[in-house]
């Protein structure tokens, strides 16, 4: 079954550090992937996808995201991290042949100041 | 931008209530979804429609029902309220099918004693 896994519950960083979150999926095909950022007490907005193409995706902020078919991963980046990116990221995983979303459980991140 | 409202904000009801979640969308956008938040399961879709008078199940569907009365206005029914529906409630719209970029309502925190 097609699936989203985020292993890192919680992480914690230093402002002005660098930053990965994880992402691996499970689909045959190529998927439809995304980030989604949710700030306290908000709905989720979207910070990047990717479908195809150059794999290494710009998007809002300064975060990118790297797909790796290869490691069936599509980790989220930053260079520098402000402590206003304190939120909960969500990676989701579209299939191509379907009308849904498949989310992962979340990472929370908190910037340390 | 996409603009999803939601209301209530909050909602407390007892076991066995009825329960109505109410979400509009203005883009004129053909999907919305219905989605619940759990922790250590991230985002659940319940049910999803592509059109007015249109209802597709989702993944987690019991105990809910859905009616998509314009291409505007998307609800959410739960006629036996069970404490197992505590949970928080984010309505979606997109353009197209799931690998368009979904935006998101500011969510409904659901209390049910």
């Amino acid at each position: 079954a097609q699936s989203v896994t985020q292993p890192d519950a919680r992480v914690t960083v230093s402002e002005g550090a660098s930053l990965q979150l994880r992402c691996k999926y499970s689909y045959s095909a190529t998927p439809y992937l995304f980030w989604y950022v949710q700030y306290p007490r908000q709905g989720l907005q979207l910070l990047l996808k990717y479908y195809s193409g150059d794999p290494v995706v710009q998007g809002v902020n300064s975060f990118e995201a790297e797909f790796s078919k290869s490691n069936s991963s599509f980790h989220l980046q930053k260079a520098s991290v402000h402590w206003s990116d304190s939120a909960v990221y969500f990676c989701a995983l579209s299939m191509s042949n379907t009308n849904k979303v498949v989310f992962g459980t979340g990472t929370r991140l908190q910037v340390l100041p | 931008e996409a603009a999803v409202t939601q209301s209530p904000r909050n909602k407390v009801t007892v076991t066995g209530g009825n329960v109505t979640l109410s979400c509009r969308q203005t883009n004129s956008h053909n999907y919305m979804y219905w989605y619940r938040q759990d922790t250590g399961h991230g985002l659940r879709l319940i049910h999803y429609s592509y059109g007015a008078g249109n209802l597709q199940i989702g993944d987690v569907p019991d105990g809910y029902k859905a009616t998509r009365t314009t291409q505007e206005d998307f609800f959410l029914l739960l006629e036996l309220a069970s404490p197992s529906q505590t949970s928080l409630y984010f309505c979606a719209s997109s353009e197209d099918w799931g690998g368009d970029t979904q935006y998101f309502g500011p969510g409904t925190r659901l209390l049910v004693l």
